[in-house]
């Protein structure tokens, strides 16, 4: 069974400040790990994702994130926050089978509000 | 990029009505869908999985008869909720997944009220 555990329901951070939201995941298997974006009224969105390989991933918008397995964290950061990144930000999981048919296990979420 | 329009995105129903929440891919084929569910404060929960022209698989503890998930063709998945009681009150999220497109898109969301 996989899980993920997103720390902080809330941040809020000033504009142009260090954004960082934490994710710590679980799971008996190699995971690929994603990171999506929900602003209001709108549908997820994907922002990053870690397969294989490099384990420091670079998404859309500034953001990146780094799969550390020791630490079981896949931990989501952007160097200066905007006023358009406050939105709310999943975490998810997935045991990397068959592609097209894995199933996502989903954070709770974290609502980023930016500080003018 | 892709778009999904899903629909309605608030409902509100007396109890013992059904209510049709419908997922459409605009710009894509999408030969599986994933249906969510998320309560307040809590993490989307996988409803079922659904491929084109296939029954649909139901999660553990997801009652396949309230429901009802139908994916007839490549840009259009519904699902049903019958008999809906304040307990299915929810926001039902759609994900469809097409084989030319390695990501998974999300639709805006379906808020159910049931009174």
């Amino acid at each position: 069974a996989q899980s993920v555990t997103q720390l902080g329901s809330h941040v809020s951070v000033s504009e142009g400040a260090l954004v960082l939201l934490r994710c710590n995941y679980s799971s008996s298997v190699p995971p690929y790990l994603f990171w999506y974006v929900q602003y209001p009224n709108q549908g997820l969105q994907l922002l990053l994702k870690y397969t294989t390989g490099a384990t420091l991933v670079k998404g859309i918008n500034g953001f990146e994130a780094e799969f550390k397995k020791s630490e079981t964290s896949f931990h989501l950061t952007k160097p200066s926050a905007h006023m358009s990144d406050a939105a709310e930000y999943f975490c998810a999981v997935s045991d990397g089978g068959d592609f097209g048919n894995e199933k996502l296990t989903f954070g709770t979420g974290t609502r980023l509000t930016i500080i003018p | 990029g892709a778009v999904v329009s899903q629909h309605p995105s608030w409902v509100i129903c007396k109890s013992g009505t059904s209510v049709k929440i419908e997922c459409r891919s605009l710009d894509f084929q999408a030969t599986t869908m994933f249906w969510y569910r998320q309560f307040p404060k809590q993490s989307l929960m996988l409803m079922a999985t659904s491929n084109e022209g296939s029954k649909a698989t139901y999660e553990q503890g997801v009652e396949k008869d309230k429901f009802l998930i139908n994916h007839a063709s490549l840009t259009l998945s519904t699902l049903t909720v019958t008999s809906a009681h304040p307990e299915d009150s929810s926001f039902y999220i759609c994900s469809p997944r097409g084989l030319a497109k390695n990501i998974q898109y999300f639709g805006a969301g379906t808020r159910l009220s049931v009174l």
